[in-house]
């Protein structure tokens, strides 16, 4: 079974709009955190945004924020008032056993290709 | 420039040669993960170490990878006798610890194989 899925493989957005991004993931762990990364067509991860699935409010980061529905599994990030600097590819990723300090490695989605349309 | 060193940036091989990657962890992190990418496909982890240590290697092939991230040094992923399928992105990450913090990701290094 997946266990993070993003079934958006691409999305166009009008610049200054707002766009969400989907990401459902799978896990049996109480303990894990869910970040977003933005791949640009240079080829460099940037870390945007980090979900405790602790945490009480949704993440947010300056135009990046995360709807995190725990009871559904999803964590969509939400980038509001699009750039052309937005197009580029957004990974969703878990990782688990935060709790225990366990496993540390992130399991990525297959990604999302975002274009801003001026 | 204190972010995840990698080089080099693009390596070109021969199927049958060794490819050595190189990864300098951003200062003060000492958990390092190497994840690799097949064009148009998210990253796929491969090994977690740290200093000396390799923690998790489930996601590395058994044979001709290996992974290493000795006292001194950079951390190397090492591929001997390449072959085709081995064409991908390779990822090195660094994070400060293992509870909340994200993974800082270096530029990537892309490996050809002629």
């Amino acid at each position: 079974a997946q266990k993070i899925t993003q079934t958006q493989p691409g999305m166009f957005v009008q610049e200054k709009e707002a766009v969400t991004l989907d990401c459902t993931y799978d896990t049996s762990d109480p303990s894990y955190g869910l970040f977003w990364y933005k791949q640009p067509s240079s080829g460099e991860m940037i870390f945007l945004i980090y979900q405790g699935s602790y945490d009480q409010q949704n993440a947010t980061e300056g135009r990046y924020s995360l709807n995190f529905q725990k009871a559904r599994k999803s964590a969509n990030l939400v980038i509001s008032a699009s750039q052309l600097g937005d197009s580029a590819m957004y990974f969703c990723a878990m990782r688990e056993g935060l709790g225990s300090g366990g496993y540390n490695k992130l399991i990525f989605g297959a990604g999302t290709r975002l274009a801003v349309h001026p | 420039n204190a972010g995840v060193m990698q080089n080099p940036r693009h390596l070109v091989r021969r199927r049958g040669q060794e490819a050595r990657l190189r990864c300098s962890p951003m200062k003060g992190h000492s958990h390092v993960y190497w994840y690799r990418q097949l064009p148009e496909e998210g990253l796929k982890f491969m090994v977690y170490l740290q200093k000396e240590n390799i923690i998790d290697e489930s996601g590395m092939p058994k044979e001709r990878f290996s992974a290493e991230f000795p006292k001194e040094g950079p951390s190397i992923l090492r591929i001997q006798q390449v072959v085709r399928g081995d064409s991908a992105a390779y990822f090195c990450a660094s994070s400060l610890d293992t509870v909340s913090q994200p993974q800082h990701f270096g530029d990537g290094t892309r490996l050809s194989i002629l």
